[in-house]
């Protein structure tokens, strides 16, 4: 069963930081692409960041370009957002979201809230 | 880049059918989209992935009440003998070479 799990969410204050984890399970880590997609308070759905299987491309929405950084350790089966320079506007939260090829999304994690604030 | 239309809202009677849209912008008519639903105070589920030709594939577990068709750049999901449950966001997805973007959502509400 695929599981995908994240952490780190929290409120920090404007020009403040925080690292998201996804610690992901049942399905081989390495051969997939990843996503990070937001939903902001009553909003929809916003991609946010996007990273290869071997973490060698990485790819951001112009919104977070600059300020967020993807990563994954495929030895510990876990996807990082390091969100640096956070303004209220990234208050959201943040679902980790694994990538089938030619199919999209397949499955999703349950979400941590971010909030940004003094 | 693609982007996705959808209607903001739909409604449809208790064990009715409702058929909800996703247009695909000019130039993108040719693109497959997943399609996700989002229960109230949920994570979104993958519901299908569906092509141009109007053929689907659904994810685990996803009623057969669900199918999906295409005509071209819109891309439909049809959802037969509502039931409660079926009250939610429906979201649609697509991507090109290095983003991934979302239609705005459409809120169906079963009356």
């Amino acid at each position: 069963e695929v599981q995908l799990l994240e952490s780190g969410g929290g409120l920090v204050q404007p020009e403040g930081s925080l690292r998201l984890s996804c610690a992901a399970s049942g399905f081989t880590f390495s051969s997939y692409d990843m996503s990070w997609v937001r939903q902001a308070p009553g909003k929809g759905l916003e991609w946010v960041s996007g990273i290869g299987g071997s973490g060698g491309s990485t790819y951001y929405a112009a919104s977070v370009k600059g300020r967020f950084t993807i990563s994954r350790d495929n030895s510990k089966n876990t996807l990082y957002l390091q969100m640096n320079s956070l303004r209220a506007e990234d208050t959201a939260v943040y679902y980790c979201a694994k990538v089938e090829a030619a199919v999209g999304i397949d499955y999703w994690g349950q979400g941590t809230l971010v909030t940004v604030s003094s | 880049q693609p982007v996705l239309t959808q209607s903001s809202s739909a409604s449809a009677s208790l064990v009715s059918s409702v058929k909800l849209t996703c247009t695909l912008s000019s130039g993108h008519s040719s693109y497959i989209i997943a399609w996700h639903q989002q229960q109230p105070g949920k994570a979104p589920r993958y519901l299908m992935k569906l092509k141009s030709s109007g053929s689907y594939n659904k994810g685990s577990g996803v009623p057969d009440r669900f199918s999906g068709s295409s005509s071209g750049a819109d891309r439909y999901l049809t959802i037969s003998n509502l039931q409660s449950e079926d009250e939610a966001d429906y979201y649609c997805e697509t991507w090109d070479s290095n983003s991934r973007v979302f239609g705005g959502g459409t809120k169906l509400t079963v009356l």
